[in-house]
């Protein structure tokens, strides 16, 4: 069983540039969830989406927006790419409260 | 709002020694807790968890205990091998909320 894949695995990205970062999850699982982590801060929540069809806000969503047309894909995008959206970013699923499992990651620096 | 204080890195010791990671909470309701663990190059998966006050939560000779009464879920190890070097994370969902809270992370390194 696959479990969580994220796309692409590191990218460079030049300021003011836009980019999708993919989560596909194998579980069925009804909630998804992407995370950024930073040395220090741990993992902060971005976006959430409880089923498909509805997403939320997390702690930190100003300059990404997502999308959940389907139970497996969490898409995660950066309209406009700045400098401090440099991290290393996390895809999750869970169903309902129950445990959250994690993707690999997808290192992303923005020059 | 929930939040958790995990005591701050790094952590330095030999194989065989005793592990402790501090771990304590706020939160409204009856929060779930978790320690994950993330080795390096990986992502993070669950170490163990506990529901409910004073249930244990154990896996790979790591053990933490919901401690109601002192907000706390301290991670314990008895004798740390090489291998349990990683980054642990401690973390909580409430009763009506499917998102996790973490603490900052502790760096772990266990030398030969």
């Amino acid at each position: 069983t696959a479990g969580i894949t994220q796309a692409p695995t590191s990218q460079i990205l030049a300021a003011g540039r836009s980019m999708t970062l993919r989560c596909t999850q194998d579980m069925r699982h009804n909630a998804m969830y992407w995370y950024r982590q930073d040395l220090g801060l741990g993992l902060r929540l971005i976006h959430y989406s409880n089923t498909a069809g509805t997403t939320g806000k997390g702690e930190v969503p100003d300059g990404y927006s997502v999308s959940r047309a389907n139970t497996d894909d969490f898409p995660l995008t950066l309209a406009s790419a700045v400098p401090s959206q440099t991290s290393v970013y996390f895809c999750a699923s869970s169903e309902y409260q129950e445990t959250q499992y994690f993707g690999p990651g997808t290192r992303l620096l923005v020059l | 709002g929930n939040s958790v204080t995990q005591m701050e890195g790094p952590v330095t010791l030999s194989e065989e020694a005793f592990l402790t990671i501090n771990c304590t909470y706020t939160a409204t309701g009856y929060p779930s807790l978790f320690w994950y663990v993330q080795y390096p190059g990986e992502g993070l998966q669950l170490l163990l968890k506990a529901t409910k006050a004073d249930d244990k939560g154990s896996n790979k000779g790591f053990e933490a205990t919901y401690r109601k009464e002192t907000t706390s879920f301290h991670l314990e190890k008895g004798s740390v091998q090489v291998s349990d070097s990683a980054v642990y994370f401690c973390a909580l969902t409430s009763t009506n909320d499917y998102k996790l809270s973490f603490g900052a992370g502790t760096t772990v390194t266990v030398r030969a």
